[in-house]
């Protein structure tokens, strides 16, 4: 099974501020990585998969880059609405496995 | 837009039968396009694929879980299921019914989730 590693485990942002976040993977998993948001009592939403293809209605401050087994997700600017936990997962090896996550908190 | 619903008990019992329900709107689990999922969620945790089916019967697991896992489909009301046996208090955890789409396995979308608690 592929272990995905995210860090740091929670971030402190100013608004409007950028965001970087890391998803490691513990062997290559090519472009075959998506990254989700969730909210509280909320289930998770898609951001990115291929690495760094935004999904349908996703905002362009959100930005995928990486391949083989390093990851970033950067928020360019980020608004109140970004608040949350971000987790990546990889879909190149059964099982679909995901990272820790990492929670983004307001500075 | 394929929507998803999650149902079933809150609550079930140490060593029994965890059932959840999961009703489609708008796409059909008859679809070859699609990988009808499971993904659990501990309170306060990380997220953990439980399995998939698809063509209508056939299935994957995480091997974690294999054991104890079985997904299944009912075409005539468009739904898909999951049992969980022998569930402990590490069982506990909001559920979610996904969609993967075949060839993009990453999930979009999902239902809301539905926590299933395992106490006595």
């Amino acid at each position: 099974e592929i272990v995905m590693t995210q860090s740091p485990a929670t971030l402190y942002v100013s608004p409007g501020e950028r965001a970087t976040l890391s998803c490691r993977a513990s062997q290559s998993v090519s472009s075959n990585l998506a990254w989700y948001q969730q909210k509280p009592g909320q289930a998770p939403r898609l951001l990115i998969y291929g690495a760094s293809t935004r999904a349908t209605g996703i905002p362009g401050r959100f930005g995928g880059s990486g391949s083989g087994t390093e990851f970033t997700l950067t928020i360019s600017s980020l608004q109140s609405e970004d608040f949350a936990v971000y987790y990546c997962q990889q879909y190149n090896n059964w099982p679909l496995t995901f990272g820790g996550g990492t929670k983004v908190e307001i500075k | 837009q394929v929507q998803l619903q999650e149902s079933g008990p809150g609550l079930v019992k140490p060593s029994e039968t965890l059932s959840l329900t999961c009703t489609v709107s708008g796409g059909s689990v008859s679809s070859g396009s699609y990988y009808w999922s499971w993904v659990r969620q501990p309170p306060g945790k990380g997220l953990e694929w439980i399995g998939y089916i698809y063509d209508s019967g056939s299935t994957n697991y995480n091997p974690s879980l294999m054991s104890r896992v079985t997904i299944s489909v009912d075409t005539s009301k468009n739904q898909f299921s999951l049992k969980l046996s022998s569930v402990t208090a590490a069982d506990t955890a909001v559920y979610y019914c996904v969609v993967l789409v075949r060839g993009s396995p990453w999930f979009d979308p999902w239902g809301q989730g539905t926590l299933v608690t395992v106490s006595s």
